[in-house]
């Protein structure tokens, strides 16, 4: 079990660029959670999966994000037409189920110039 | 609804003297809650949880909390601090069963530990 793995660690981005994240779980953890996180704050949910379905996105994940999980296995995270105001730490969790504590990997920090 | 408060920003301590973080929840229903430490550069890592069972909690590297319903309470306490317990402390509300699924964390306490 090598843990929660994100890639890349580290994104600089110009405005207006596409940008995707990837997310690798800890295998057989059936829940999938995004959260981001900005200097000097706790992370913000945006949205989880269980198994390869979507069941709640939070306010904060405009029409310009879009996360998808095939198969249940691994997830992508896609912002497109970047902003300055996205940047920011995007973490990834994993949890075994719902009454299970949540396993976090390193986090993608996006910078948009 | 659920929402989390950490009462204090920023806590100094002593090197060897005790620690309080204390962290106050609100929740429709009955919750779990956590307790997270990030180090500067580092991931999130699990201190300790509860989930309905015993209400003083156990976690890792000496640390413990106690839940307090009627408070509606989850402080997190360690008797001695050491210098690597120096780093920023979250405190973690999620629901469970049809609830489950969001988490919401606290802002955070900024945890420094003088020699």
């Amino acid at each position: 079990d090598t843990g929660v793995s994100q890639n890349p660690r580290h994104k600089i981005t110009k405005r207006g660029q596409n940008v995707t994240f990837r997310c690798d779980p800890i295998s057989e953890h059936n829940r999938l959670y995004w959260y981001r996180q900005t200097l000097g704050q706790g992370p913000e949910f945006l949205t989880y999966f269980q198994n390869e379905a979507q069941l709640e996105k939070s306010r904060l994940l405009s029409d310009r994000f879009s996360a998808e999980r095939p198969k249940g296995s691994f997830s992508t995270l896609e912002i497109q037409r970047t902003e300055q105001g996205d940047s920011a730490m995007y973490l990834c969790a994993s949890s075994l189920d719902d009454y299970y504590e949540q396993y976090f990997g390193p986090g993608t920090r996006l910078t948009v110039t | 609804a659920q929402s989390v408060t950490q009462l204090d920003s920023h806590v100094s301590v002593s090197e060897g003297t005790p620690v309080l973080l204390r962290c106050n929840y609100s929740s429709s229903y009955s919750p779990s809650l956590f307790w997270y430490v990030q180090h500067p550069n580092k991931g999130l890592q699990l201190l300790l949880k509860y989930t309905s069972a015993a209400t003083l909690v156990k976690g890792i590297n000496g640390f413990e909390a106690e839940f307090k319903k009627s408070e509606t309470s989850f402080h997190l306490t360690k008797p001695s601090a050491h210098m690597s317990d120096a780093a920023e402390y979250f405190c973690v509300v999620s629901g469970r069963g049809t609830n489950a699924g969001k988490s919401t964390f606290g802002d955070g306490t900024t945890l420094t530990v003088k020699p």
